[in-house]
């Protein structure tokens, strides 16, 4: 069936530090692929997304490439910051049934 | 536009007490998903409708919980009996369907204590 894995946190970075989270998924055809984000006390709220292969999700400075190839979609930040502290959700669709499936969660820690 | 509204936000209850969670879907979303969250399990779906019907209850972990949508614009969730292992946080997200690629928003969450 469906599924993703995502890089087991907790991930401590410094502030200007680069972040990569890996994301790789299985999956029927070829899903829309979600990163999403919650901030400590928060529900869930999108951070970006691509729709086919090879689109480039950006928000925020973050970065995420749609890897058919490779069917991955690893979130990218050139420099975080402390307000990036927060729990990520890799989480490609599941097609004609409307839902996503959500990896575990990686945990972001940026100190200053 | 304002987003999906979950009631209470908190709830406190002792063990054996019903529990009923609300949603209040965006406006014009065709689904509607339940989730659970806790440290341990993380984030778990527990079922999701699509223009009122459900389509997958299989992560309702079991009988005691039961999920209802009576119209576009209400659905809940309950607890009968609750449990100290129902202690989490539950999150109502609606979708507007495959026209947005399965995107989906969240609301705030109801965060339930059961003693």
């Amino acid at each position: 069936g469906d599924s993703v894995t995502q890089m087991e946190g907790p991930v401590t970075l410094s502030e200007e530090a680069f972040l990569t989270i890996n994301c790789t998924y299985t999956a029927t055809g070829y899903p829309s692929l979600f990163w999403y984000v919650q901030y400590p006390g928060e529900g869930l709220q999108l951070l970006l997304k691509a729709t086919k292969a090879d689109d480039k999700g950006s928000n925020k400075g973050f970065e995420a490439t749609y890897r058919k190839e490779t069917t991955s979609f690893h979130l990218e930040k050139g420099s975080v910051q402390v307000s990036d502290s927060a729990v990520y959700f890799c989480a490609p669709g599941q097609g004609s049934q409307g839902n996503l499936i959500f990896g575990k969660g990686t945990k972001l820690s940026v100190k200053p | 536009d304002a987003g999906v509204i979950q009631s209470p936000r908190h709830e406190v209850t002792e063990m054996g007490q019903e529990v009923t969670l609300r949603c209040k879907p965006i406006s014009g979303h065709d689904y509607l998903f339940w989730y659970r969250q806790t440290m341990m399990r993380g984030l778990e779906l527990l079922i999701y409708f699509n223009n009122n019907v459900p389509i997958d209850d299989s992560g309702m972990p079991e009988d005691r919980f039961s999920a209802k949508m009576p119209n576009a614009s209400f659905s809940t969730l309950k607890i009968q009996p609750s449990e100290p292992r129902d202690s989490a946080v539950y999150f109502c997200a609606s979708s507007p369907g495959r026209i947005s690629y399965n995107e989906q928003f969240f609301g705030p969450g109801t965060r339930l204590t059961v003693l």
